[in-house]
């Protein structure tokens, strides 16, 4: 069964970047699928930030200031948010997700403090 | 851009059913594939299946299959979800997501939190 890791927990300070992982389990191949990417601040639904599958296959989502990236790592089969020029606006939970089959899968989520 | 709307807060006892409405308008209703997700307080989402309105096609995490059902009336715009035999743990709000690829999630209901407790 396909599934995503994120770590609990990330902080970061203004201006700084934050690099937010996803990894994907042993059994997919992050080379394969389409990542997605939401922000939830409490109270909330999820915000849709943006989707990356290559550099040249990629979108962020209506609204969405272009400090929002994504990326991948084939080598260590690991998806990435990056965000840039950090502000207090960003603190947020943070969720990935991919579509591997008929079924849809989300990460734990990874709790972003700017400090 | 679609908007949705889903129905208000339920308070349910252990055992029994809750029906969720999303009721979408503008456009596109039928271009996306509408997915439920829940959310316990405090955690991460959990998606639940989808259905297509097209077709009424439908996929269920294996987690809920047997006690969810997902529905659609196309001619008011509008995707069910359908939870028996409730347990406390099934506590959560409850979202409805619009889904196509490269745009999964543009569309999110606000959320419908349902109580099950005796």
């Amino acid at each position: 069964q396909p599934a995503l890791t994120q770590p609990p927990s990330s902080s970061a300070s203004p201006g700084e970047s934050a690099r937010l992982t996803c990894t994907l389990s042993s059994d997919t191949d992050v080379g394969g699928h389409i990542m997605y990417w939401y922000q939830q601040k409490p109270g909330s639904p999820p915000r849709y930030l943006l989707y990356y599958n290559s550099d040249s296959d990629k979108g962020l989502a209506s609204g969405v200031p272009s400090r929002f990236s994504g990326s991948k790592d084939a080598s260590v089969n690991t998806a990435t948010l990056l965000i840039s020029g950090l502000q207090s606006e960003d603190e947020a939970d943070y969720y990935c997700m991919f579509w591997p089959n008929n079924d849809v899968v989300f990460g734990g989520g990874t709790k972003l403090t700017v400090l | 851009q679609v908007q949705l709307v889903q129905s208000g807060a339920e308070v349910k006892m252990p055992g029994a059913s809750v029906t969720v409405s999303c009721k979408a308008s503008g456009h596109n209703f039928m271009t996306y594939y509408w997915n439920w997700l829940r959310q316990v307080p405090g955690q991460g989402l959990e998606w639940m299946g989808w259905i297509n309105p097209y077709n009424g096609d439908r996929s269920y995490q294996q987690k809920f299959q047997g006690r969810v059902t997902m529905t659609r009336d196309t001619s008011i715009a509008t995707i069910y979800m359908h939870l028996s035999n409730l347990r406390p743990d099934d506590t959560a709000t409850y979202y409805c997501v619009g889904g196509r690829a490269k745009d999964w999630g543009s569309a999110w209901g606000q959320g419908t939190l349902v109580t099950v407790s005796s």
